[in-house]
């Protein structure tokens, strides 16, 4: 079992859509999730940093479930400009530095 | 300032070239890492420095070799390649282990 695993995708989605990615992880001991964006040829970059109480921020809603061991992402409203990758992080727990990515999803949203 | 800066941008080289990368970051970040990534996958983790010690190697051949002279600085000294070795490389900073990574634009490298 990957330590992190994401829906495979790709999805493809109507301009005004509403899409969600979901992600399990395997380690309990993790505290810290967070959800990437990665456009093509570019970098990552930080879209949420998920919390238990689930946190919004326009469109983006984030959700954890340390119980189920589960994050999602929720993206209302799809435009265009969401077309990227999204990828599903994991800090590894037990107070170190490492991070595990997600295989990432990719999101196509069309005209 | 929360950028992270990585130079060169591309970078072509044979397999028996000696060349480094570097990366930058003045966020005061004590933790800096190198990822290795391949079209279509997820960044694949190389090393990482917490206060300027190495702390994790995820098993990189020798012929990859970080260093990190102070706690601005990353490098990764590059020997003897082969053509697999062609990725985007990423460094990474991040201020404390809970915190996001904050990563640099990456170095293109072809290894011929």
């Amino acid at each position: 079992r990957k330590e992190v695993e994401q829906d495979p995708g790709p999805f493809n989605v109507p301009e005004g859509a509403t899409v969600a990615f979901n992600c399990t992880y395997s380690n309990s001991a993790s505290q810290s999730f967070f959800w990437y964006r990665q456009d093509c040829r570019k970098e990552p970059k930080l879209l949420m940093s998920v919390y238990s109480s689930g946190n919004e921020d326009g469109r983006f809603t984030a959700q954890l479930n340390r119980a189920s061991q589960y994050i999602s992402l929720l993206i209302r409203d799809s435009k265009l400009s969401d077309s990227a990758t999204y990828l599903c992080v994991v800090n590894g727990g037990t107070g170190g530095f490492k991070t595990i990515f997600g295989a990432g999803t990719r999101l196509f949203v069309k005209a | 300032d929360t950028e992270v800066t990585q130079t060169p941008k591309h970078l072509v080289m044979g397999m028996t070239n000696k060349k480094s990368l570097k990366c930058e970051q003045h966020m005061g970040h004590r933790a800096m890492y190198w990822y290795k990534q391949k079209a279509k996958k997820p960044p694949e983790l190389m090393f990482v420095y917490s206060y300027e010690k190495l702390s994790i190697n995820e098993s990189v051949p020798s012929r990859f070799s970080p260093e990190c002279p102070n706690s601005s600085l990353l490098n990764l000294h590059l020997h003897a390649l082969q053509p697999e070795d062609s990725a985007l490389y990423l460094c990474a900073s991040t201020g404390t282990s809970d915190n996001e990574q904050f990563f640099g634009p990456g170095t293109r490298l072809t290894v011929l």
